[in-house]
């Protein structure tokens, strides 16, 4: 089932510039994980975050989750060209199913 | 380590043929498989669980009767779309789970004629 539900849809930007996109979920998690999908390839797994870190890096990505709040935000910083794709959130429950977010499609201008 | 691999990457069938697609881990044994479906420009929507040595568990919605799911191994798991039709043409990404968490497959795009 798709729980996840992410905002914007959609986000252009200047190269260099950072892209901040965010993801809200329903129920309780083990782990909140970010993908990028560029067109009609397969998932790239960019980070995951358990249910008791607030925050994580990874390069010139930075997530955050409140468990509070039941969100999660991704912002990747000094945007490129090669950062143009669509990005998911997937949350992971109890029986290690993974439910994903609507997804938000980031276009990088140069 | 943990890479998964799908089997074709891509398929192109007649309307009401059955296609199989391998889904195999190859450095670690995965007890558990998961299949999803995207269609263009939506997000993946689990289909369902496989279970090495079990039946899978369907996803609400999933017809497991077009939809066959086998786990003979624990590095192979195969889905058959049976009698496809062109609706069933999406694309299909597999996943294993590992150590720590899943591994996804590249992904196979079916397009049914």
């Amino acid at each position: 089932s798709q729980q996840g539900e992410e905002d914007p849809q959609a986000l252009s930007i200047q190269e260099g510039e950072n892209a901040t996109m965010n993801c809200s979920y329903k129920t309780s998690i083990n782990n909140l994980q970010w993908y990028r999908q560029n067109s009609g390839r397969g998932l790239v797994h960019l980070i995951l975050i358990r249910s008791n870190e607030r925050e994580k890096h990874s390069g010139r990505l930075r997530v955050t989750l409140d468990t509070s709040k039941k969100s999660s935000s991704l912002l990747i910083t000094a945007s490129r060209a090669a950062d143009t794709a669509s990005y998911f959130c997937a949350t992971e429950h109890n029986d290690y199913k993974l439910s994903f977010g609507a997804g938000t499609t980031v276009t990088v201008r140069a | 380590g943990a890479v998964v691999s799908q089997h074709p990457s891509w398929v192109i069938c007649k309307s009401g043929t059955s296609v199989k697609i391998e889904c195999r881990s190859l450095d670690f044994q995965a007890t558990t498989m998961f299949w999803y479906r995207q269609f263009p420009k939506q997000s993946l929507m689990l289909m369902a669980t496989s279970n090495e040595g079990s039946k899978a568990t369907y996803e609400q919605g999933v017809e497991k009767d077009k939809f066959l799911i086998n786990h003979a191994s624990l590095t192979l798991s195969t889905l058959t779309v049976t009698s496809a039709h062109p609706e069933d043409s999406s694309f299909y990404i597999c996943s294993a789970r590992g150590p720590n968490t899943q591994y996804f497959g590249p992904g196979t795009r079916l397009t049914v004629l």
